[in-house]
């Protein structure tokens, strides 16, 4: 059973357009959410976190809003750039160092 | 910063080997994860430690082991290669006290296996 969901394998933005990109999870008991980026032949890297008691976390051009109701998350880049171009996996876990990952999206921007 | 490395970045075995993913963290973390990414699987966990000689399995354990002699060093090993565990193998480490949200998890490079 899939906890956490991301539904668009992949996404294609025009360079200065917002990129969405979207996370769903089953699991009621997750408190935390991290979004990671992933560049080909490179280990993920930590990207923006947000706590169950927000609902929108800010850092830079990187936006994460949380929808506990719906338990959706998402992640918004403004203005995307090529450089953002790579797998984006969200993850969430529930007070522990464990996190389970989602199966990632592939943000390509387009110069 | 923070260092994590992985003994190799390619590597290629036959079926039945006994194959060691070695992995090294320099920022004195409590916890250390093995996962494997695979396409439209994302990341999964094979195994995690939260400390020395201490382990848990994760989502997919099977086929796999681990070990944890010093706290910097987190070895994976399979214990005779099969080609379903052709993937790329990242290892992790993280904090493992405070702020949840400080559990954020440091990767290495990956090593991506290629079993025949």
């Amino acid at each position: 059973d899939q906890q956490v969901k991301q539904n668009s394998p992949s996404l294609s933005v025009q360079e200065g357009r917002i990129s969405i990109l979207n996370c769903d999870y089953t699991n009621s008991m997750f408190d935390y959410f991290l979004w990671y980026k992933k560049y080909p032949a490179e280990g993920p890297t930590f990207l923006i976190s947000i706590s169950s008691i927000k609902d929108k976390n800010e850092d830079g051009r990187f936006t994460v809003f949380l929808n506990k109701s719906a338990k959706h998350l998402s992640l918004h880049i403004v203005p995307s750039q090529p450089g953002d171009s790579a797998v984006y996996f969200c993850a969430g876990g529930s007070g522990t160092y464990k996190y389970i990952f989602g199966t990632g999206t592939r943000l390509k921007v387009l110069a | 910063d923070v260092k994590v490395t992985q003994s190799s970045r390619y590597l290629v075995k036959r079926t039945g080997e006994k194959v060691f993913l070695e992995c090294v963290q320099d920022m004195d973390h409590e916890n250390m994860f093995w996962y494997r990414q695979d396409p439209g699987l994302g990341l999964r966990l094979i195994y995690f430690s939260y400390d020395v000689k201490m382990k848990e399995k994760g989502d997919i354990p099977e086929g796999y082991s681990v070990s944890r002699e010093k706290k910097e060093r987190f070895s994976l090993i399979l214990e005779s290669a099969s080609t379903n565990q052709t993937s790329m193998y990242l290892c992790a480490s993280s904090f493992g006290l405070g702020d949840p949200l400080k559990y954020e998890q440091y990767f290495g490079p990956g090593t991506r296996l290629t079993v025949t």
